[in-house]
């Protein structure tokens, strides 16, 4: 159980374009997914919290109108990344929350791995 | 002060031997401790999870909690070589939905 998936696991797109990731959890409802990013030997890097059906909580430092979050239905989050440059390039992970109230786990997709040219 | 403290290693350990990994967290109204374990290259995977002081014990694995000390640790017992990784420790503050996570512990098992 508390399987996550992501969509695509690895893009490459020009800079100045846009790119949308989502994120599924497929055997159970999640209320609440976040979206990391991770740059190479570094720890992951909380960008925002995606609540379904309200607006996303983003981060200190991170611009909400180019990582734009929808969070559309108990399963289904995504991240579209806008205007795409190559300091965007990165390992972008999502995870989802059990619905439980007294379980805080947070259970990973297999990230989606960003190259901007 | 960072709110979780990870010793970044590298950690090495014997295969076989028990690897102890350590975490330190600042907030003292923290509720809720994970482990995670991430490979190079993939997701993090969650290993364990502590709510209150004590060991909880899962196949090899003992997540170790003491609130008082704001600690919390990881014990492998019987390392395996496919136990190299990353370790991720992560803590949920008080009234938090988002978890803080330490820099993580490389690990490496020498055969």
């Amino acid at each position: 159980g508390a399987v996550v998936s992501q969509h695509p696991s690895r893009v490459i797109c020009k800079s100045g374009t846009s790119v949308k990731i989502e994120c599924r959890s497929l055997d159970f409802q999640a209320t609440t997914m976040f979206w990391y990013r991770q740059f190479p030997k570094q720890s992951l890097m909380l960008m925002a919290t995606s609540n379904e059906g309200s607006k996303a909580t983003y981060e200190q430092g991170v611009e909400k109108d180019k990582f734009l979050i929808n969070h559309a239905s108990l399963t289904l989050s995504t991240l579209t990344v806008t205007s795409a440059h190559p300091e965007d390039s990165s390992f972008y992970i999502c995870s989802a929350r059990v619905i439980e109230a007294m379980s805080y786990e947070q259970y990973f997709g297999p990230g989606t791995r960003l190259t901007v040219t | 002060q960072k709110e979780v403290e990870q010793n970044s290693g590298p950690l090495s350990v014997p295969e076989g031997a028990i690897a102890s990994l350590n975490c330190t967290y600042s907030d003292r109204g923290s509720q809720s401790f994970f482990w995670y374990r991430q490979y190079s290259g993939k997701s993090p995977e969650l290993i364990m999870s502590i709510y209150s002081n004590g060991d909880k014990e899962d196949g090899r694995f003992t997540a170790q909690l003491n609130k008082a000390s704001q600690y919390v640790s990881l014990l492998i017992r019987d390392s395996q070589p496919s136990d190299s990784a990353t370790y991720l420790c992560a803590v949920r503050i008080q009234g938090a939905q988002k978890l803080v996570f330490g820099q993580g512990t490389r690990l490496t098992i020498n055969p």
